[in-house]
């Protein structure tokens, strides 16, 4: 299940299940978003990206989805794994010379 | 093909004194975008820089930090007179053009004062 703990939201998924992280994002006028991936120790991992004329975009066992209507960004691993543990950051960007602007993070935990 | 090379991988520092953390972009990248990172947080931006020009400094503050990324060698972040508060991770990440394209991030620097 999904719980808040002291920072870090968490969501503790059984492995072979699927995951459901969640994000919602800030500025009407960003058009291009992407997940990262950041395990302890290490810096933060492309995982996926997606553009604001669409709504979905598949990789190897993720998903991204994208809602603009309600500025809603989600993403989905099937069949989690125990190396899929880690903290998970949607960041969203504007067009032209502006910095990628990160969220605040989900951390996800596989139990085996 | 070398990723994003940052150094040092920890570096601690007495109160007052300098930090400087190096980022040698990815091959081929001409774009250098510095973040801070504390702990159960999410990254901050800083500064982002191309070759010999800041390109946006709005995330960083305006006394005791600084960014260059000359024309040879890598980008530096500086820190002067460091302070308790200045402890963090500091990740440097790189890109080939500034089009909405995604960003390929280092292992970064803990910087701990003590």
């Amino acid at each position: 299940g999904e719980s808040v703990g002291l920072h870090l939201p968490t969501l503790s998924v059984q492995e072979g299940d699927n995951s459901i992280i969640n994000c919602a994002y800030s500025n009407s006028a960003s058009d291009y978003f992407i997940w990262y991936k950041q395990e302890s120790g290490k810096g933060p991992q492309f995982i996926i990206d997606i553009r604001s004329n669409m709504d979905k975009r598949q990789g190897q066992r993720v998903t991204v989805l994208l809602n603009k209507t309600v500025k809603h960004l989600s993403l989905q691993i099937a069949a989690t794994q125990p190396g899929d543990s880690a903290v998970y950051f949607c960041a969203e960007n504007m067009r032209g010379n502006t910095p990628l602007v990160f969220g605040k993070g989900t951390r996800l935990s596989v139990i085996a | 093909n070398a990723g994003v090379m940052q150094n040092p991988r920890h570096l601690v520092r007495r109160r007052g004194q300098e930090a400087r953390l190096r980022c040698s972009p990815m091959k081929g990248h001409s774009h250098v975008y510095w973040y801070r990172q504390l702990p159960e947080e999410g990254l901050k931006f800083m500064v982002y820089l191309q070759k010999e020009n800041i390109i946006d400094e709005s995330g960083m503050p305006k006394e005791r930090f600084s960014a260059e990324f000359p024309k040879e060698g890598p980008s530096i972040l500086r820190i002067q007179q460091v302070v308790r508060g200045d402890s963090a991770a500091y990740f440097c990440a790189s890109s080939r053009g500034n089009g909405n394209e995604k960003l390929f991030f280092g292992s970064g620097t803990q910087l701990s004062v003590l």
